[in-house]
């Protein structure tokens, strides 16, 4: 069965600092991993999407990091802003994409 | 913006009726994926079209139906409602793009539809 667990749930950091997400997948077969920024009860917003072979992909303030001996991912975001509070999933596949719950980050001045 | 709209924006319907929810793709892209988004998870994979076919399915009944038109826009029907069918339902569209490290088809999502069932 495929899956993806994402950690944590939920994180708070001061406006400025950084932070890391983690996203663990299995899934079969597996091309792609992505990862999205979504705000509540709005669609979600493409950050990166990697293939297999590659293992780092940055987006402005966002680079994603990948592992596919580990089959792990994570979401580098710098400098935080206000603006980056939302709920950022990850997913892995190709045409059936599977998500993860998500990690919800709230950034406070 | 990503170009990809959807209508209604929200919806309140009983049990046991039918809905019909639509998706016009961001032009230029030939592929249609339907997701459910439950409140506090990750979008779930209904099904997805690809040039008027359906394109693979996730674990949804079959009472969950869809079609793709030629001009790429979809539609999201699902008969006899039932509680839990309420969520939030997302459309992604998408063009397949080959590059020197593989394959990728970077979805771009809509709105979504709000859809409560009493």
């Amino acid at each position: 069965k495929n899956q993806v667990e994402q950690s944590p749930q939920s994180l708070i950091i001061l406006e400025g600092k950084n932070c890391t997400l983690q996203c663990n997948y299995t899934v079969s077969p597996f091309s792609n991993l992505r990862w999205y920024k979504q705000d509540t009860g709005r669609g979600p917003v493409s950050l990166t999407i990697m293939t297999f072979s590659e293992n780092t992909k940055s987006n402005g303030r966002y680079t994603a990091t990948l592992d596919a001996d580990t089959k792990q991912s994570s979401l580098h975001i710098t400098a935080s802003q206000l603006s980056d509070s939302a709920s950022y999933i990850c997913g892995g596949g190709y045409q059936k994409v599977t998500f993860g719950t998500g990690t919800k980050l709230q950034v406070i001045p | 913006e990503t170009g990809v709209t959807q209508s209604p924006t929200h919806l309140i319907k009983t049990r046991g009726q039918q809905v019909t929810l639509r998706c016009s793709s961001q032009s230029g892209h030939n592929t249609v994926s339907w997701y459910q988004q439950a409140l506090g998870q990750g979008p779930q994979f209904i099904f997805q079209y690809y040039r008027e076919e359906e394109n693979g399915r996730g674990n949804f009944p079959p009472r969950f139906s869809g079609l793709q038109f030629p001009n790429y826009s979809s539609e999201l029907n699902v008969n006899a409602l039932e509680l839990d069918d309420s969520a939030l339902y997302l459309c992604a569209s998408s063009l397949r793009v080959t590059r020197t490290s593989g394959v990728t088809d970077t979805q771009y999502f809509g709105p979504g539809t709000r859809l409560t069932v009493l």
